[in-house]
């Protein structure tokens, strides 16, 4: 196991509602990166954080938000949700930051879907 | 935009063969490269990686080869095995100072016993 962990593990919501997706990173690892991974697709990169504070974005709308908190858990939220949004959310820890950055470690991913 | 592909979405082969996963990229600027292995209802698990300095890096039973010139990466895996059954991703991160990998759509590697 990679030490990631996220809840819930799957989630129903309907559209318009908000949602908070959460994750618990590797002890010492301060870059968290958040991604959506739509059925049959590649994960795509939402934004990364370090130490807190936002560190790069994707391409992905304002109502896409999230927080790093220091005991290495992070969130995402996600406002006015649409039926787009139906997707498996991973979260990866890493150590360093930037170029530097360590090897990824995901977790399982919490699955969404919006009705 | 630039991305990255894979050519083959569905991979079978027999216990014990040598597998080779095909992935293309289109941004020169990319200067890192991996590899990752999902599993059913799993998050992506690091496979290998490789630095745009190299052509070539071995780990155990696999082997990642980096063509820059066509802007291709390879997977091998050797004598493969039905636990290596998954779908197989290739992600490139663009360099300058970040490390925000892009990943491809994946191949299915189906391993029959």
């Amino acid at each position: 196991e990679t030490g990631v962990t996220q809840s819930p593990t799957h989630l129903i919501k309907t559209r318009g509602q908000q949602v908070t997706l959460r994750c618990s990173s590797q002890s010492g690892h301060n870059t968290v990166s958040w991604y959506q991974q739509a059925l049959g697709q590649g994960p795509q990169f939402i934004f990364q954080y370090y130490r807190e504070e936002e560190n790069g974005r994707g391409n992905f709308p304002p109502r896409f938000s999230g927080l790093q908190f220091p005991n290495y858990s992070s969130e995402l939220n996600v406002n006015a949700l649409e039926l787009d949004d139906s997707a498996l959310y991973l979260c990866a820890s890493s150590s360093g930051q930037g170029a530097s950055a360590d090897t990824q470690y995901f977790g399982p991913g919490t699955r969404l879907t919006v009705l | 935009g630039e991305s990255v592909g894979l050519h083959l979405p569905t991979l079978s082969v027999q216990e014990g063969d040598n597998s080779i996963i095909n992935c293309a990229y289109s941004n020169s600027a990319s200067d890192y490269f991996i590899w990752y292995k999902q599993e059913s209802g799993k998050g992506p698990q690091f496979i290998i990686d490789i630095r745009s300095n190299m052509d070539k890096r071995q780990g155990q039973r696999v082997t990642v080869l980096l063509n820059k010139t066509v802007k291709h990466l390879s997977l091998q895996i050797a004598a493969t095995q039905p636990g290596d059954s998954a779908v197989y991703f290739c992600a490139e991160n663009m360099g300058g100072g970040s490390y925000i990998p892009t990943f491809g759509r994946g191949t299915s590697l189906i391993v029959h016993p």
